[in-house]
């Protein structure tokens, strides 16, 4: 049964700094892994997808990289802004053939000005 | 190009009274899923729909709760008899294919059993 834990559950840094979240998951047969943001109250934004066969997609100042066979990924952020306050969801598209996505429990964001 | 559009957003109930909630998927996705957030928890998997079709429900609870996704319209979640546990946010998300795509999610309802 396929597993996903992020860690930190929390993180308070500040502004200006690069940091990076961790997502790890029990099963390297996966299909994708998706990064979101989820901003208190509100729905899943997607930040990145990562296919199974990439390594790492970037956008902006956001870079997630895939490390299949260790079951790890990580989100960097670089130049923390008080706007990147969130709470950062990993998730997993499995080996079974329905395309759910399993998530972690998040990491929860605080961006100091 | 509207993004996945969910209603209500907040939806209160007593308890016994039945929870509908609507989902209508991006333009061109036929694929639905919804998830569920429980206060302090992560989300999980409820049930997956095609057109017309309950693909996979391993996530559903066995009782109460049934979905549908018909020809034309939303996709629909019905919670019958709503007991205070059903108070979570709901999520729906659509994408175009099973797999190798991105899924994008609604705004979620939030259902508050009173």
């Amino acid at each position: 049964k396929q597993e996903v834990t992020q860690i930190p559950a929390a993180l308070s840094v500040p502004e200006g700094e690069n940091l990076v979240l961790n997502c790890s998951f029990t099963d390297s047969a996966i299909y994708n892994l998706q990064w979101f943001r989820q901003d208190p109250g509100k729905g899943l934004t997607s930040l990145l997808l990562i296919q199974s066969s990439q390594r790492e997609q970037t956008s902006g100042r956001l870079n997630a990289s895939l490390d299949k066979s260790s079951g790890r990924s990580t989100l960097y952020i670089a130049a923390s802004q008080p706007g990147d306050s969130a709470t950062y969801l990993c998730a997993v598209i499995d080996s079974s053939n329905t395309g759910k996505l399993i998530f972690g429990q998040g990491t929860t964001l605080q961006v100091k000005p | 190009n509207a993004g996945v559009m969910q209603n209500p957003r907040h939806l209160v109930r007593r308890r016994g009274q039945e929870a509908r909630l609507r989902c209508s998927p991006m333009k061109g996705h036929s694929h639905v899923y919804w998830y569920r957030q429980l206060p302090e928890e992560g989300l999980k998997f409820m049930v997956y729909l095609q057109k017309e079709n309950i693909i996979d429900e391993s996530g559903m609870p066995k009782e109460r709760f049934s979905a549908e996704f018909p020809k034309e319209g939303p996709s629909i979640l019905r919670i019958q008899q709503v007991v205070r546990g059903d108070s979570a946010a709901y999520f729906c998300a659509s994408s175009p294919s099973r797999r190798n795509t991105e899924a994008f999610f609604g705004q979620g309802t939030r259902l508050t059993v009173v």
